[in-house]
């Protein structure tokens, strides 16, 4: 298993481009999440998704878009980059969409600056 | 809302000292609690977890017990090694409705030879 996959692993926008964070898993798991991670501010949950066609906004939604149109993949689209955006993101999944205790398993990031 | 709060750090030791990293939570009913550890350069990963009131969570000589009375997690180790520098999450997940995970805003560990 490779668990959960992002990519790229790092990216400069400009101000005003778009872009997609891919994330994969293989694990089959129902439910998906992209979170960012900012100093001071811990991770804050954007979107995330508790099967495919289902998704739901998070804490912080504004200007990111996303979709699941398979099990395996939750790709999170930029509209329109802001240097506000410039964060290091993650993606996790987790078997269940409920449930007690549940073990959330993250990628490895993607860095991204906007300039 | 929910809320996780977590000491600040950064929290500086030297090897085999004794580790507390506080957290208190705010929440309804009855959440799981975990905490999570993230290597540099790397994602998150889960140290341990528990589900109810008096569940202590362990791993890798880390403990961390619910305490509902106090609404607490707090994460101890009594010895640590410079390989447990890192960053710790203190979380919790809601467990009605879809879940949904709130993360403290972490604590950097560097342990020093």
């Amino acid at each position: 298993n490779a668990g959960v996959t992002q990519t790229p692993k790092f990216q400069v926008l400009k101000t005003g481009q778009s872009m997609t964070l891919q994330c994969a898993q293989d694990m089959n798991h129902e439910y998906m999440s992209w979170y960012r991670q900012d100093p001071g501010m811990g991770l804050r949950l954007i979107h995330y998704s508790v099967g495919a066609g289902i998704t739901d906004q998070g804490e912080v939604p504004n200007g990111y878009n996303v979709s699941r149109s398979t099990t395996e993949d939750f790709p999170l689209r930029l509209l329109s980059a802001a240097p506000s955006q410039t964060s290091v993101y993650f993606c996790a999944s987790s078997y269940s969409r409920t449930g007690v205790g549940e073990t959330q398993y993250f990628g490895p990031g993607t860095r991204l600056l906007v300039l | 809302g929910n809320s996780v709060t977590q000491m600040e750090g950064p929290v500086t030791l030297s090897e085999e000292a004794f580790l507390t990293i506080n957290c208190t939570y705010t929440a309804t009913g009855y959440p799981s609690l975990f905490w999570y550890v993230q290597y540099p350069g790397e994602g998150l990963q889960l140290l341990l977890k528990a589900t109810k009131a008096d569940d202590k969570g362990s791993n890798k000589g880390f403990e961390a017990t619910y305490r509902k009375e106090t609404t607490s997690f707090h994460l101890e180790k009594g010895s640590v090694q410079v390989s447990d520098s890192a960053v710790y999450f203190c979380a919790l997940s809601r467990t009605q409705g879809y879940q949904k995970v709130t993360f403290g805003t972490g604590t950097k560990l560097q342990v020093i030879p």
